[in-house]
């Protein structure tokens, strides 16, 4: 069956601006988190949603960021104000159930000049 | 200090050799160990995983956890070139019915013919 599936796969934005990136899980996933990897780093956790609730978002850096899953399927992380910092393969993942191996999309390439 | 230690590498070494990576950590409270494998602009798909210490063998790959060291290792054995990846690890305990991985940066392997 189809993977998880991430939306755009490149996206460049200027330093202030609006961005949001869209994740599709693996069908019948409940548990959906997101990751932030920079270059040379290891993915870096953001939030986890458990079906349409966000269960823990301990790892957002700051109020510009926000995550929404309202059906519990497909996910949009969004970026309000995006500054060069924010630049970063953003990783979506999704799990059958909380704890079980969770299974990555491709990521998006965020780039903000 | 990070929590997980990972060297970033890169690790060349030729075809049919026995590749060792390895990473250590701080924190005492994690129980579940796990190998990532990411190929360049993909994103990482789970090699294997360990719960507490011990080793596990699957194929060519193997892994060993030793708590009382804080100290994980992923052997590779008749290394191939479709191997040259980065290798990730991460790690994780149960926390308010989460288990949200911790990772390390990443080893670059690189298996040449």
């Amino acid at each position: 069956g189809a993977g998880v599936s991430q939306t755009p796969s490149n996206k460049v934005t200027e330093k202030g601006k609006y961005v949001e990136l869209r994740c599709d899980p693996i069908s019948g996933h409940t548990a959906l988190y997101w990751y932030r990897q920079s270059l040379g780093q290891g993915p870096e956790f953001l939030i986890y949603f458990q079906g349409t609730g966000a269960a823990d978002d301990s790892g957002l850096p700051n109020d510009r960021f926000f995550a929404v899953r309202p059906e519990g399927s497909v996910s949009t992380l969004k970026i309000q104000r995006t500054e060069r910092g924010d630049s970063a393969v953003y990783l979506c993942a999704s799990s059958p159930s909380e704890g079980d191996t969770q299974y990555f999309g491709p990521g998006t390439r965020l780039t903000v000049l | 200090q990070k929590e997980v230690e990972q060297d970033p590498g890169p690790l060349s070494v030729p075809e049919g050799a026995i590749v060792s990576l390895n990473c250590t950590y701080s924190n005492s409270a994690f129980q579940y160990f796990m190998w990532y494998r990411q190929y360049s602009r993909k994103g990482p798909e789970l090699l294997m995983y360990t719960y507490s210490s011990g080793n596990k063998e699957d194929g060519r790959f193997t892994a060993q956890v030793d708590k009382s060291s804080k100290y994980i290792s992923l052997f590779i054995r008749d290394s191939q070139p479709s191997d040259s990846a980065t290798y990730l690890c991460a790690m994780s305990y149960a926390s308010g019915g989460s288990y949200i991985p911790t990772f390390g940066r990443g080893t670059s392997l690189i298996v040449h013919p």
